[in-house]
């Protein structure tokens, strides 16, 4: 999936734990965004990142944090999973610029909370 | 504000029959538009875009979007179905911008009829 890479593919966890997903890219791309899937909602951007230690929040943020220490290496954190926050997560990286680029997505993690 | 709607969650086509997917947008600015592919348990792959070149946009696997201002609408079609087209379908937009962040309709599933 051109050089990224999400862990874990499938977790089940229970309400009220913390759980951490990391999506990792071979590619150095400067920008590197968090997306959560749901059925009749399409994607949904959570969080993205512009470089090391630059994030913003999207959309549905909240109940979200990430970290980026590293170019290559974005990490979602659930600090207390909801049923809510079942769902698929998609990360996808790009390059800056004029917005013409597209995005390259990585395969998902499937994380059903129970 | 911008965004994209997909009339249509779900559509069904006969092998060989023309396949029509619907995109409209909304954009103050001239947005970059994009169709990605969603095949089951897969991340999302870049199918075509508009970058404001040509306005009749062709893309893999026999695709093609064009691009009416007049309209507001990046409409999919390809003209003969195949069964393996059949997958969920995602028009994008790009409003440009440093942050490079996609709006993402809700998706339109293709089913195939053999």
């Amino acid at each position: 999936d051109a050089g990224i890479t999400q862990s874990p593919r499938h977790k089940v966890t229970e309400t009220g734990t913390p759980v951490t997903l990391r999506c990792h890219q071979t590619e150095n791309h400067r920008y590197m965004y968090w997306y959560r899937q749901d059925p009749g909602h399409g994607l949904r951007l959570i969080h993205y990142s512009y470089g090391v230690k630059d994030t913003d929040k999207g959309e549905v943020s909240d109940g979200y944090s990430v970290s980026r220490s590293k170019t290559e290496d974005f990490l979602l954190t659930l600090e207390s999973a909801t049923s809510s926050q079942t769902s698929v997560y998609f990360c996808a990286i790009s390059e800056p610029g004029t917005g013409k680029e597209g995005y390259t997505f990585g395969s998902g993690t499937r994380l059903t909370v129970v | 504000a911008q965004s994209v709607t997909q009339l249509g969650s779900h559509v069904s086509v006969s092998e060989g029959a023309l396949v029509l997917l619907r995109c409209n947008y909304s954009s103050s600015v001239p947005p970059y538009l994009f169709w990605y592919v969603q095949y089951p348990n897969q991340g999302l792959q870049l199918l075509l875009k508009y970058t404001s070149a040509a306005t009749l946009v062709k893309g893999i696997n026999g695709f093609e979007a064009e691009f009416k201002k007049s309209e507001t609408s990046f409409h999919l079609t390809k003209p003969s179905a195949h069964m393996s087209d059949a997958a969920e379908y995602f028009c994008a937009l790009n409003y440009g911008g440093s942050q490079g962040n996609l709006i993402f309709g809700k998706g339109t599933k293709l089913s195939v009829k053999p």
